[in-house]
């Protein structure tokens, strides 16, 4: 079946830093979400994506929908405390389920 | 009115007991999912409603009962679960279940679940 891969599976950043991050998959997807979620709550959309190599900003994350349309990236630029938690990216074959990856956790020191 | 709201929060039950998780939304939306997510895992999907009708089991045990009495309400009835089961439970929602067009999963905020 299709798998994500996302790296960096956690990173540590000082505040004001920038993050990138991942996502890999075998498959050749149409749409790609990134999702950020907090300790016992539900996943909330940051960005959607639509068509290879497009580049969406929502605020100061900047996701991108790779030209090869088997992965995609998102930045995060001059983090801030309540940037901590996890981010879920999310893809989708035409004809298919959305696909999760495993997450990358991300912590940010002050 | 942009939102999938779940009830309850929070849900403590015995392995005897007969429980139900609750999920509305008010967007229109007419595919409606159950999502399993257990702790620093992505969600896994469950079960799939379009249009009122069960569309994907994911070979989930016959312990969780699905159902979708409207096209905004969706149910999840819990009989006879397993410690297992302890999990949050994810209730989310997209305009249909196909590909086409901006169609994303909007998440409810969960149902933290507790099996003693």
């Amino acid at each position: 079946g299709q798998q994500l891969n996302q790296s960096p599976q956690s990173m540590f950043i000082q505040e004001g830093e920038d993050v990138s991050m991942n996502c890999t998959s075998s498959s050749i997807f149409n749409t790609w979400l990134w999702y950020k979620q907090d300790p016992g709550e539900g996943p909330v959309l940051l960005i959607a994506l639509y068509k290879a190599g497009e580049l969406t900003s929502n605020g100061r994350l900047t996701a991108q929908f790779g030209i090869t349309r088997k992965d995609s990236f998102l930045n995060i630029s001059a983090s801030i405390p309540s940037d901590v938690g996890i981010y879920f990216c999310a893809g989708r074959s035409y004809g298919q389920n959305f696909v999760f990856g495993p997450g990358t956790r991300l912590s940010v020191l002050p | 009115d942009t939102e999938v709201t779940q009830t309850p929060k929070h849900l403590v039950m015995g392995m005897t007991n007969k429980k139900s998780l609750k999920c509305e939304q008010h967007m229109g939306h007419r595919a409606m999912y159950w999502y399993k997510q257990k702790a620093k895992k992505p969600p896994e999907l469950m079960f799939v409603y379009s249009y009122e009708k069960l569309s994907i089991n994911e070979s989930v045990p016959s312990r969780f009962s699905p159902e979708c009495p409207n096209s905004s309400l969706l149910n999840l009835h819990l009989h006879a679960l397993q410690p297992e089961d302890s999990a949050l439970y994810l209730c989310a929602s997209s305009q249909t279940q196909g590909a086409a067009g901006a169609n994303v999963l909007t998440f409810g905020a969960g149902s933290r679940l507790t099996v003693l």
